[in-house]
C-alpha cells in the first residue's frame, strides 16, 4: 500500500539533545498526525494538524504541516530518556477517513 | 479522554483454533473502527474498516473470510481470525475514530494491540 517518506529511520542522541524528523508524500493530505509507540503498545496520537502551514505545540513537541500539505516535521526539544521510542507520521486525504503510515523514526535516548 | 480498549493483549493457541480480538471506544462513540496489522520493526498495515450496522471494508489481499469483522454497536468492533496458522501471527491492533457529532477530521485513537502467536 501507499506510504510516507519518513525520515531519518532511526536517531540516537543524548539526554537534553533536540530531535526533529519529518515526512513528505507525492500526493496533497488534509490532516497530519503524528503518533509515538512504544515496544508491545498501541501508537499514542502526539499532535494532529488540519490546516496547511498550521504550527502545534504539545509541551516539548512542535509538529508543523507543510505549506504544500505534502509533508510535516515533528521537533522533540530537550529530550529525556523516556522519548524513546518509534514514531509515525500519518497523512489522510480529503475524501477518506483512511490513514497513510510512514515507516517509522526508532529514537534512542542515551541518559 | 478517546480512550481505545483492546482485549486479549496476548494469545497463544494452536493452529486451527479461531480467535476473536475485541475493540472497545470507553468513553466515545465511534461509528467507524479500523484494525491493523504490524509485523515486527514495520509500520501499520490497514487491514479493514468496520462500520458501525453494515459490513466492514476490507483492504486488497485481506481476505475476508479469514479475518471476520463485527461492529455491532457504537463502541464494539470485533476481530476473529479463523482457522489461524502460524503465518497469522502478529500484532493486530485496533483504532477508533471519534465520529458521531464530530468534524469528519477527528484523528483515530489507538488500542493497546492484541499479541497473536500462533503454535
Amino acid at each position: 500500500g501507499q506510504q510516507l517518506n519518513q525520515s531519518p529511520q532511526s536517531m540516537f542522541i543524548q539526554e537534553g539533545e533536540d530531535v526533529s524528523m519529518n515526512c513528505t508524500s507525492s500526493s496533497i493530505f488534509n490532516t497530519w498526525l503524528w503518533y509515538k509507540q512504544d515496544p508491545g503498545e498501541g501508537p499514542v496520537l502526539l499532535i494532529a494538524l488540519y490546516k496547511a502551514g498550521e504550527l502545534t505545540s504539545n509541551g516539548r513537541l512542535t509538529a508543523q504541516f507543510g505549506i504544500t500539505r505534502k509533508d510535516s516535521f515533528l521537533n522533540i526539544s530537550a529530550s529525556i530518556p523516556s522519548d524513546v521510542g518509534i514514531y509515525f507520521c500519518a497523512g489522510q486525504s480529503g475524501g477518506s477517513e483512511k490513514l497513510v503510515f510512514g515507516k517509522g523514526m526508532k529514537l534512542t535516548v542515551n541518559p | 479522554g478517546a480512550v481505545v480498549s483492546q482485549h486479549p493483549s496476548r494469545v497463544i493457541c494452536k493452529s486451527g483454533t479461531s480467535v476473536k480480538i475485541e475493540c472497545r471506544s470507553l468513553d466515545f462513540q465511534a461509528t467507524t473502527m479500523f484494525w491493523y496489522r504490524q509485523f515486527p520493526k514495520q509500520s501499520l498495515m490497514l487491514m479493514a474498516t468496520s462500520n458501525e450496522g453494515s459490513k466492514a471494508t476490507y483492504e486488497q489481499g485481506v481476505e475476508k473470510d479469514k479475518f471476520l469483522i463485527n461492529h455491532a454497536s457504537l463502541t464494539l468492533s470485533t476481530l476473529t481470525v479463523t482457522s489461524a496458522h502460524p503465518e497469522d501471527s502478529s500484532f493486530y491492533i485496533c483504532s477508533a475514530k471519534v465520529s458521531r457529532g464530530h468534524p469528519s477530521n477527528q484523528p483515530q485513537h489507538f488500542g493497546d494491540g492484541t499479541r497473536l502467536s500462533i503454535l
